[in-house]
């Protein structure tokens, strides 16, 4: 089956660094992303990995390694309005849009 | 630019009772999606649209339907309401493979 695996919650302190990490059962997709979603709001797009390596975008980076079936969102500069859940997620080629159980970041002042 | 937009925002039900969601998106784009989300679940795939005209099972389908009416609206359907029913409500809409996907506010649905 698909399934992508992640943390349910994680706590870091603020400014500190936290990477929240994503494993995945599947194949056949175009790339790996992440999403943001503070408590009462909608999914928003962070980042996407489509190749192996590392994205950067501002303080935030994501990686992506497909033949460990693997990947990372690391964020930097950690700041209380990070405090959110983050979902990493698959496109498969017929357009299947799969989403893991999402991590609860906790940041402590 | 509206994104998307879903209404209701807010909808209590009656055990039986059958409701339309209604979604609609005007980015032009052909990847349409309905998810539902409880706590300590994610975000779980129940139907989506890849192009007008076709619909496809997601992880969850039974006891929804949905409708590709244009480009634009996607609908979901509950034909008969149940507790289990009872969750957060999102569409959701993508263009090309690699671009990201575009969420609707939120359906807080209640089945009581």
């Amino acid at each position: 089956g698909q399934s992508l695996e992640q943390p349910s919650e994680v706590t870091a302190v603020e400014g500190a660094i936290v990477q929240i990490n994503c494993t995945y059962q599947t194949s056949g997709f175009y790339g790996l992303s992440w999403y943001q979603q503070h408590d009462g709001g909608a999914p928003t797009f962070l980042s996407y990995n489509a190749l192996d390596g590392l994205e950067e975008t501002g303080r935030f980076s994501s990686f992506l390694s497909r033949s460990d079936s693997y990947g990372y969102l690391l964020l930097q500069e950690l700041q209380m309005k990070d405090s959110a859940s983050y979902f990493c997620a698959v496109r498969h080629r017929d357009d299947k849009i799969i989403f893991g159980k999402g991590t609860r970041l906790h940041i402590l002042p | 630019n509206a994104g998307v937009t879903q209404t209701p925002k807010f909808q209590v039900l009656k055990t039986g009772q059958s409701m339309t969601l209604q979604c609609a998106q005007d980015m032009n784009h052909n990847s349409m999606y309905w998810y539902r989300q409880d706590p300590g679940m994610g975000l779980r795939l129940i139907y989506y649209s890849a192009s007008e005209g076709t619909t496809d099972k997601g992880e969850v389908p039974n006891g929804y339907n949905v409708s590709r009416l244009n480009k634009r609206e996607f609908s979901l359907r509950l034909e008969s309401a149940a507790p289990s029913q009872t969750s957060v409500y999102f569409c959701a809409s993508s263009g090309l493979a690699n671009t990201e996907a575009f969420f609707g506010q939120g359906t807080r649905l209640t089945v009581v």
